[in-house]
């Protein structure tokens, strides 16, 4: 009963060096999203999968890329790091992509970028 | 474009006592609504979500919310609060409307005093 599996937890990168964060869900979910949270300004959308196959920008999208490999996975990737991008990720997803059943979240990746 | 607005960073509520916290939606049509819970260091949980029908919705460990559409607003109530309520409370308004993403206010930070 893992749900959303989001890997590393926690993770150190130096400016300008690349990284992916990995998620996958176990639940058959159509739908992934990636968050980035910081303090005071809530959950911001950067990007989305409504179904495999598909990807679409969120609020924040710039800096980062991501890949719909299959039904279960969804990657963020930050091709060159930089201090700005030190924040909480979450990955979350959903049966469908018309937000009427909510999502399951990931327990988050922490991200610090010195 | 959807939007929701938190209006208390911080609440702090005495154990035993009522409990409301407030969200405030911009949507043109009738929208999806959640409230989601966050301990520190953990992911979000669902609390209760609102689609259509009674406006007084129930949610998982006695929180419920009701929808006001004269008001815009989805806030949520419990009646006794306890000290393991301590968390960070957001509300998420989504589209009726496909391939479309949920949208987080800020959250709201409740303590609980003895």
């Amino acid at each position: 009963n893992a749900g959303v599996t989001q890997t590393p937890k926690f993770q150190v990168l130096k400016t300008g060096q690349s990284m992916t964060l990995q998620c996958a869900q176990d639940m058959n979910h159509n739908s992934m999203y990636w968050y980035r949270q910081d303090p005071g300004m809530g959950l911001r959308l950067i990007y989305y999968s409504a179904s495999e196959g598909t990807t679409d920008k969120g609020e924040v999208p710039n800096g980062y890329n991501v890949s719909r490999l299959n039904k279960r996975e969804f990657s963020l990737r930050l091709e060159s790091a930089a201090p700005s991008q030190t924040s909480v990720y979450f990955c979350a997803s959903s049966e469908d992509a018309g937000s009427f059943y909510g999502y399951t979240f990931g327990s988050g990746t922490r991200l610090t970028v010195v | 474009a959807q939007s929701v607005t938190q209006p208390d960073i911080h609440i702090t509520v005495s154990e035993g006592a009522s409990l409301e916290l407030r969200c405030n939606y911009s949507y043109g049509a009738t929208p999806y609504l959640f409230w989601y819970v966050q301990s520190p260091g953990q992911g979000l949980q669902l609390l209760l979500k609102y689609f259509s029908g009674d406006t007084l919705v129930q949610g998982i460990k006695g929180f419920e919310a009701e929808f006001k559409r004269s008001q815009s607003s989805f806030n949520q109530m419990k009646p006794s609060v306890h000290w393991s309520d301590a968390a960070e409370y957001f509300c998420a308004v989504g589209a009726n409307q496909a391939g479309t993403a949920l949208i987080f206010g800020k959250g709201t930070t409740l303590s609980v005093s003895s």
